[in-house]
């Protein structure tokens, strides 16, 4: 139990564009869901911390504007990355915790690998 | 303010045990929580501790002091694929936020 799925897994793209990331929680409902980032040789660091139907909370530093969050459903979360530059290059992960859990576990999905050209 | 300490790196014998240590200072705390990260990999659940003592959970066993600031992850007969990162964090407030120190990279020799 507890699965979180990310896609795509990797992405390249152009500078200037745009990518969409997708966080679902596959087997149960996450009214919080976060969004990390991990340069190499680095530790995580959290970008945003995403709840279902509100906006999304940026941690210092985080451009909202650049880092846009959107979480829909209770399942599914997504992160677009804007105007993409290629210092964002870098490993973007998101994790969950279950609504309602007494226990605050969060469960990771398996990263997404950007690279911007 | 809120600040977690780990060694950054360690390497041990495959069959031993190791001992990976974790200091914290938080001005709220909610959990300490252990995961494991193998390199180009998301981070695994591993343990979690609210309550001091310890916690056993197959070869990996966590423990945790909330009046020391305190914890550490135990890993008993060690394998090859244990070489990994090991990730000590804090959890905060009502959501489930949490506080990672920059990982311990184990690495485990024949």
């Amino acid at each position: 139990g507890a699965v979180v799925s990310q896609h795509p897994s990797r992405v390249i793209c152009k500078s200037g564009t745009s990518v969409k990331i997708e966080c679902r929680s596959l087997d149960f409902q996450a009214t919080t869901m976060f969004w990390y980032r991990q340069f190499p040789k680095q530790s995580l660091m959290l970008m945003a911390t995403s709840n279902e139907g509100s906006k999304a909370t940026y941690e210092q530093g985080v451009e909202k504007d650049k880092f846009l969050i959107n979480h829909a459903s209770l399942t599914l979360s997504t992160l677009t990355v804007t105007s993409a530059h290629p210092e964002d290059s870098s490993f973007y992960i998101c994790s969950a915790t279950i609504s309602g859990g007494a226990m605050k576990t969060q469960y990771f999905g398996p990263g997404t690998r950007l690279l911007v050209l | 303010g809120q600040n977690i300490d780990q060694p950054t790196e360690m390497t041990a014998t495959e069959g031993a045990i190791v001992q990976i240590n974790c200091t914290y200072q938080t001005s709220g705390f909610n959990g300490l929580f252990w995961y494991q990260q193998h390199a180009g990999e998301a981070p695994t659940f591993l343990s979690y501790n609210v309550l001091d003592g310890l916690e056993e959970k197959g070869r990996f066993s966590s423990f945790l002091s909330r009046s020391k600031g305190y914890s550490y992850l135990l890993l008993k007969e060690l394998q090859m694929k244990d070489s990994a990162s090991y990730l000590c964090a804090h959890g905060w407030g009502s959501q489930g936020n949490l506080i990672f120190g920059k990982g311990t990279k184990l690495s485990v020799k024949p």
